[in-house]
């Protein structure tokens, strides 16, 4: 059973369309990660939240602790926004907070 | 600053042999951290280390394993290729190992096994 679930797997969407992406997991944690990854492998944090809202440009990125869930929204997409988005928590090793464990990701295609 | 960097980018390598792959973390970061990504999946964590130890590891056999030096930057090693070990490899660095810190991630080695 996976511990980090993310839907979709796949999205494309018009230029300018609001997207959101889901990611539900099955652990107590204290933070949650978003990261984007271009083709090619990089990998960049966008953002890392444990409650509430943060906003970064067009991208929002929302969590729910008691339902365990977290979205991450973007308006007025782009093009560039194509990349593949992933949703990390940390896993706990014994007790005490571990090292981040991954959801599969969700691969954006934004066409002009 | 340079950011993490990671060297070799690309590398082929077939079964039975062995591969060491390096990282160097962000400037003033003294945690690395390796992770395995397949093709279609998302990273698997395989071990972290911290003061030259490996802190934390996942659920990778004894296969792989690691080093990292005074200066913090790391190795990955893993013996005895199998077909299976062809992935993408992240190594991400952070200031200290809480999971609350922000991990900066390299722009990976790519591994192929024949």
């Amino acid at each position: 059973k996976n511990e980090v679930e993310q839907s979709p797997q796949n999205l494309t969407a018009q230029e300018g369309e609001f997207i959101t992406i889901n990611c539900s997991y099955s652990v107590g944690i204290s933070a949650l990660h978003w990261l984007q990854q271009h083709p090619g492998g990089g990998i960049v944090s966008l953002f890392m939240l444990s409650s509430g809202k943060k906003k970064h440009g067009r991208l929002i990125a929302t969590i729910n602790i008691q339902e365990k869930h977290s979205s991450l929204h973007i308006t007025a997409s782009h093009p560039r926004d194509s990349a593949v988005y992933i949703c990390a928590v940390p896993l706990h090793y014994g007790g005490s907070q571990g090292n981040l464990i991954f959801g599969k990701g969700t691969k954006l295609s934004v066409k002009p | 600053d340079a950011g993490v960097t990671q060297s070799p980018t690309h590398l082929i390598k077939t079964r039975g042999q062995q591969v060491t792959l390096r990282c160097s973390p962000k400037s003033g970061h003294d945690t690395v951290s390796w992770y395995q990504q397949a093709l279609g999946q998302g990273p698997q964590f395989i071990f972290q280390y911290y003061e030259e130890e490996e802190r934390q590891r996942g659920n990778f056999p004894d296969r792989f394993s690691g080093h990292q030096y005074p200066n913090y930057s790391s190795e990955l090693n893993v013996n005895a290729l199998l077909l299976g070990d062809s992935a993408l490899y992240l190594c991400a660095s952070s200031f200290g190992y809480s999971p609350q810190e922000t991990q900066y991630f390299g722009p990976g080695t790519r591994l192929l096994v024949l």
